[in-house]
C-alpha cells in the first residue's frame, strides 16, 4: 500500500516567512510532485521531480523552490511567504522508471494559511 | 502546454440515477486520462483511468470513454449512491518531457440527492 506522507496537516506562518513542506513516500517511486489546491482552480503543477536532485518547473512556479536531496522526500520551500501563498498543498508521487504506470499516489495535504 | 476543461461544475442527481462528467484537452499528444475523487477533507484517489489506444473502460458502475478526434473525454457513474458525493477531478498527461506530469480540470462537485 503506497503511503505518502506530509510533515504538517495544518500551518500557519507570516508574510515575509520562509516556509518548507515537507513530503515523504514509502514506495520507491521515482516521481514526485507538488500541487497547490484552490476552490474552483483545481489542482495546479508547481514543481516536479523525476530523479534525485532533478527538478522542473510546473504551470504555477513563481514563489517556489524545491529540494529534492534523497529519492524519497520532496520539499517545497516558500522563499518569502505572501498572503496570496494561502492555499491547500498536495503533494503527490508515481513509480515512473522502464515500467510504465502514471497512477499519482496524493499525500493528506498542508493547509497553510499565510497572515 | 496541455489545458483541460471540465463541465458541469456542479452536478446533483437523483439516487439511483446516472451521472455524466465531461472533459476535453488540448493536447493532441496527450495518452493518459485519470479521473480522481475527492471527498471532503481528504486526498484525491483515483477511481479509473484510460490510456489513448483504448476508446471505453469499465469498472463496475464507473465508466470512462475517449474520443481522441474530439479530444474529448467522460466519466459516467450508473446507478448513484449517497457515497458517490465528492468533487470529481479529470486530468490529462501530456507529452512534455519529464515526469509524468498532469494538468487537471477545475472539478466538478458531484451531488446525489436521496
Amino acid at each position: 500500500d503506497v503511503k505518502v506522507t506530509q510533515s504538517s496537516r495544518y500551518l500557519v506562518k507570516r508574510t515575509g516567512e520562509k516556509v518548507f513542506l515537507e513530503c515523504v513516500q514509502d514506495m520507491d517511486h521515482e516521481n514526485m510532485f507538488w500541487y497547490r489546491q484552490d476552490p474552483g482552480l483545481g489542482l495546479r503543477l508547481i514543481y516536479f521531480s523525476y530523479d534525485v536532485k532533478m527538478k522542473e518547473k510546473g504551470d504555477i512556479p513563481e514563489g517556489y523552490s524545491v529540494s529534492r536531496e534523497k529519492k524519497e522526500r520532496f520539499s517545497l520551500i516558500l522563499e518569502s511567504a505572501s498572503t496570496n501563498q494561502t492555499s491547500m498543498y498536495l503533494c503527490a508521487s508515481s513509480l515512473g522508471g522502464a515500467i510504465v504506470s502514471y497512477e499519482q499516489y496524493f499525500g493528506p495535504g498542508t493547509r497553510l494559511t499565510v497572515t | 502546454g496541455e489545458n483541460v476543461e471540465q463541465h458541469p461544475s456542479t452536478l446533483s442527481v437523483q439516487e439511483g440515477d446516472s451521472a455524466v462528467i465531461k472533459c476535453t484537452y488540448s493536447d493532441s499528444a496527450s495518452n493518459y486520462f485519470p479521473w480522481y475523487k475527492q471527498e471532503l477533507g481528504k486526498r484525491p484517489q483515483l477511481i479509473i483511468d484510460i490510456r489513448s489506444n483504448v476508446g471505453e473502460k469499465k469498472d463496475q458502475r464507473i465508466a470512462v470513454t475517449l474520443n481522441k478526434t474530439a479530444k474529448h473525454f467522460s466519466l459516467h457513474i450508473t446507478e448513484t449512491q449517497p457515497e458517490d458525493s465528492a468533487v470529481y477531478f479529470c486530468a490529462a498527461r501530456g507529452t512534455g518531457g519529464g515526469a509524468d506530469g498532469l494538468t487537471f480540470g477545475k472539478g466538478t462537485h458531484l451531488i446525489i440527492q436521496p
